[in-house]
């Protein structure tokens, strides 16, 4: 159980388009979904968190209305890098809380490698 | 930015051969540490989350140990096998304000089990 998606599992797209990545629980619902990125050589570090119904909490440094977070239900939350640069290309991961689990556990999808030529 | 480390950033071992990996972390506003398994085009796997001092955790070969006063957990394999081969990543959550709840993690340590 706990199992979370992410689709696509790679996207390279041209500077200056957007591209949206998805993240499913599929078998829970999710009261809190994670956006995280990693670039070369460094940790994960988390972009934005995301409550279902609720607008999107950015870490600093994160531009929000470069990376749109929607979180509409309870299985999904998408993000959405607008007017992508290469210095956006990065290795995009998200996690899910589960609704009724613990509060330190979260559920991490596989990935999504974006590239931006 | 809270800072966590771990080492060493990658390791050979051969098969048989035990081995273990060193998370630091900071040692105030400690809520949890997490150790995760990652393999390549995979999903981070949850192996251990560890909560009070003192901590020791086990899962087949694999063993944890934590150790929040001075700010750092171990992670050790017996016995390595091939399939161990992956990423190990730890992360640290704080207990406090704008920071619960959140994940800091260190770069991990790579793992590479040769037969």
């Amino acid at each position: 159980g706990a199992v979370v998606s992410q689709h696509p599992s790679w996207v390279i797209c041209k500077s200056g388009t957007s591209v949206k990545i998805e993240c499913r629980s599929l078998d829970f619902q999710a009261t809190t979904m994670f956006w995280y990125r990693q670039f070369p050589k460094q940790s994960l570090m988390l972009m934005a968190t995301s409550n279902e119904g609720s607008k999107a909490t950015y870490e600093q440094g994160v531009e929000k209305d470069k990376f749109l977070i929607n979180h509409a239900s309870l299985t999904l939350s998408t993000l959405t890098v607008t007017s992508a640069h290469p210095e956006d290309s990065s290795f995009y991961i998200c996690s899910a809380r589960r609704v009724g689990g613990e509060f330190y556990e979260q559920y991490f999808g596989p990935g999504t490698r974006l590239t931006v030529t | 930015i809270l800072n966590v480390e771990q080492s060493p950033q990658s390791l050979h071992v051969q098969e048989g051969d035990s081995t273990n990996f060193t998370c630091s972390f900071p040692s105030s506003n400690f809520y949890a540490l997490h150790w995760y398994r990652w393999e390549t085009a995979k999903s981070p796997e949850a192996l251990f989350v560890m909560t009070l001092n003192g901590d020791e955790k086990k899962k087949g070969r694999i063993s944890a140990t934590l150790n929040t006063k001075e700010g750092y957990s171990y992670l050790y394999i017996k016995g390595s096998q091939p399939e161990d081969s992956a990423t190990y990543l730890c992360a640290f959550m704080a207990d406090r304000g704008s920071t619960l709840g959140r994940l800091y993690f260190g770069r991990g340590t790579q793992l590479t089990v040769w037969p």
